[in-house]
């Protein structure tokens, strides 16, 4: 069975500024997926950004950009400049193949004027 | 339609009666997941569906909890008995098989349940 940690439930950040979300995976799996979603106030769940396993170079999408350490099994999110409008839950999610896809317990990020 | 669509959007209901709540996913998407999610919290897994293999049901909380999935589409959750404590959003999400390069799971904007 997979597992996604994410171990901080609460942050918060200056308008700006630079802030990294952490979230760690387990699994047997070679070949997999990484995700970061974002469910802002509206709670409509929002992919930010997706990561192939098999893939070395870490995805960039804009001010967001993760940090894949496959050996570590890690996939941290850092969100550059951050805006207002960035303040929501974060979840990490991992899937495989036909395995259901598993969510991470969720970061709540403030962004603070 | 272009999304998943979730219905109804907010449903309020006594307790004790039962709940029916619909998921309409993106056309041809293999996988449906069913997540609850109370107030301010994570996602709880409570049933998924991929292709015509057995659901797994094993995030279901109780036996007042029921899914199915007709033709591989359309699916209802169904809540019998309800009780205060499955206030919550319902969210439904779909999404081929993790294998190809941009594979993700979209979500409908989900069902918020208040027992009263």
């Amino acid at each position: 069975a997979q597992t996604v940690t994410q171990s901080q439930p609460e942050m918060s950040v200056q308008e700006a500024e630079t802030v990294t979300l952490s979230c760690t995976y387990d699994t047997s799996e070679n070949n997999y997926y990484l995700f970061w979603y974002k469910q802002p106030p509206s709670r409509q769940m929002i992919l930010v950004i997706r990561q192939e396993a098999y893939k070395q170079q870490n995805a960039t999408e804009n001010r967001f950009s993760v940090n894949f350490q496959k050996a570590a099994k890690s996939f941290s999110l850092k969100i550059s400049d951050s805006q207002l409008g960035d303040t929501a839950m974060y979840f990490c999610a991992f899937g495989a193949g036909s395995y259901q896809l598993t969510f991470g317990k969720g970061t709540k990020l403030s962004v603070i004027p | 339609g272009a999304g998943v669509s979730q219905s109804p959007s907010n449903k309020v209901t006594e307790k004790g009666k039962d709940v029916e709540l619909r998921c309409d996913p993106i056309s041809g998407h293999t996988a449906l997941y069913w997540y609850r999610q109370s107030l301010g919290q994570g996602l709880e897994f409570l049933i998924y569906f991929q292709g015509n293999s057995a659901p797994d049901k094993s995030g279901l909380p109780s036996d007042r909890f029921s899914a199915e999935r007709t033709g591989g589409s359309v699916s209802t959750l169904t809540i019998q008995r309800t009780q205060q404590e499955d206030s919550a959003v319902y969210l439904c999400a779909s999404s081929w098989a993790f294998r190809g390069a941009d594979t993700e799971a979209f979500f409908g904007q989900g069902t918020r349940l208040t027992v009263v």
